[in-house]
């Protein structure tokens, strides 16, 4: 089935750094990538909405200036937390939706763990 | 907007209990309804859908109707194992390239 690999799963960085997600679509094209954070025991909360070759869509409230995603290939988007703070601290996992939707087009990443100290 | 609500949790069965997790939507036109299932520290994976009203999705025993008269789609199972412990996500979706509406995920502790 489709498989969406996320890197890395877990990351620790100091505050005022900055760290890039990875997710790669493997043998899919992924034409739309939605990444969402999750905090301790809540919801998916979704943050943008990126599709390939264009700009991502932001959520309202979800600075674009600080999270910075590219969707630059069919099989590749990355998502970049900019000077990362404490409060960044978060669990972040990436969706792709399918060009053709088989199983209905969408397969999530095994998620990121970050820690911003 | 569209919304979906599940039951609040946690959940905490015995082996080889009945499982119930309500889930209820809101939406226009005819999604599609999924539940994901979260286990500790990894993303989501698909568990079942249904894309149209009437229809049972089901897998590894666990199964959900889309019922459009009561815009329900409750996960159900008839014998838990501890293995099945996990958070639970119910979701629709809208056609095209619209991201998943979820509900906020209901916590199943399975004890032996």
């Amino acid at each position: 089935g489709a498989v969406v690999s996320q890197h890395p799963s877990r990351v620790i960085c100091k505050s005022g750094t900055s760290v890039k997600i990875e997710c790669r679509s493997l043998d899919f094209q992924a034409t739309t990538m939605f990444w969402y954070r999750q905090f301790p025991k809540q919801s998916l909360m979704l943050m943008a909405t990126s599709n390939e070759g264009s700009k991502a869509t932001y959520e309202q409230g979800v600075e674009k200036d600080k999270f910075l995603i590219n969707h630059a290939s069919l099989t590749l988007s990355t998502l970049t937390v900019t000077s990362a703070h404490p409060e960044d601290s978060s669990f972040y996992i990436c969706s792709a939706r399918d060009r053709v939707p088989v199983n209905y087009g969408y397969t999530f990443g095994s998620g990121t763990r970050l820690t911003v100290v | 907007g569209d919304s979906v609500t599940q039951m609040e949790g946690p959940v905490t069965l015995s082996e080889e209990a009945f499982l119930t997790i309500n889930c209820t939507y809101t939406a226009t036109g005819y999604p599609s309804l999924f539940w994901y299932v979260q286990y500790p520290g990894e993303g989501l994976q698909l568990l079942l859908k249904a894309t149209k009203a009437d229809d049972k999705g089901s897998n590894k025993g666990f199964e959900a109707t889309y019922r459009k008269e009561t815009t329900s789609f409750h996960l159900e199972k008839g014998s838990v194992q501890v293995s099945d412990s996990a958070v639970y996500f119910c979701a629709l979706s809208k056609s095209g390239n619209t991201p998943l509406v979820f509900g906020k995920g209901t916590r199943l502790s399975v004890i032996a």
